[in-house]
């Protein structure tokens, strides 16, 4: 089974510029997450779809992150503008349900 | 929302012998409580999960215990190796797939 997949593995850019991050969820799975990793903490929900629609966005900052999932399978999650803060690993995992999810290599994003 | 608090943040054991790690909750709907391993610059993994309706689970050198009154869970490691060494979290969920992270347990086993 083919794990979640993200690109890219690594970017940098710097702070006021957008950047987009792409996120391919096992096959299957209706549930997808995306999670910002700041340094030395646990992972934070950002925003959770079941299919392409929005169970939890609660956590995002919608000033300047944005997340959609067309047609129910790939994501992506945009950041605009970066702010030096927004430095941070950012994982997408997926779920069949029943709460297991499954992370992504995750995205290392650094802002300059 | 649910708020899990870990210690200790780091772990230092010697080869052979056993590491503890306890998280606490807050929501007492919580009623499924995974660990992730994170090896440096890879993914959480998942090692092992407990739900509500059960106070211990064991897989091999890994088990989980679940305290629902005091809202606390552990997680216990027997006969550490080298390569258990990595960063360990915790989480929990009031069963909306939504996961609460704690802010991990770096865990080095020394030869």
């Amino acid at each position: 089974e083919a794990g979640v997949a993200q690109s890219p593995r690594y970017k940098i850019i710097e702070k006021r510029q957008s950047v987009a991050f792409w996120c391919n969820p096992i096959s299957g799975h209706a549930t997808l997450y995306w999670y910002q990793q700041i340094l030395g903490q646990g992972p934070k929900l950002l925003i959770q779809f079941q299919n392409n629609g929005v169970v939890d966005d609660s956590q995002l900052p919608k000033d300047r992150f944005s997340a959609e999932r067309l047609k129910g399978v790939d994501s992506t999650l945009k950041i605009q503008p970066a702010k030096l803060e927004d430095s941070a690993v950012y994982l997408c995992a997926s779920g069949k349900g029943v709460n297991e999810q499954f992370f992504g290599p995750g995205t290392r994003l650094t802002v300059l | 929302g649910e708020n899990v608090e870990q210690h200790p943040s780091t772990l230092s054991v010697q080869e052979g012998d056993s590491a503890v790690i306890k998280c606490t909750y807050s929501d007492s709907a919580s009623n499924y409580f995974p660990w992730y391993k994170q090896e440096l610059g890879k993914r959480p993994q998942l090692i092992i999960d407990i739900r509500s309706n059960v106070g211990e689970k064991k897989d091999q050198r890994i088990a989980v215990t679940l305290n629902k009154t005091a809202k606390h869970f552990s997680l216990h490691i027997t006969e550490t190796q080298p390569e258990d060494s990595a960063v360990y979290f915790c989480a929990a969920t009031p069963g909306d797939y939504k996961l609460s992270f704690g802010a991990g347990t770096t865990v080095t086993v020394r030869a």
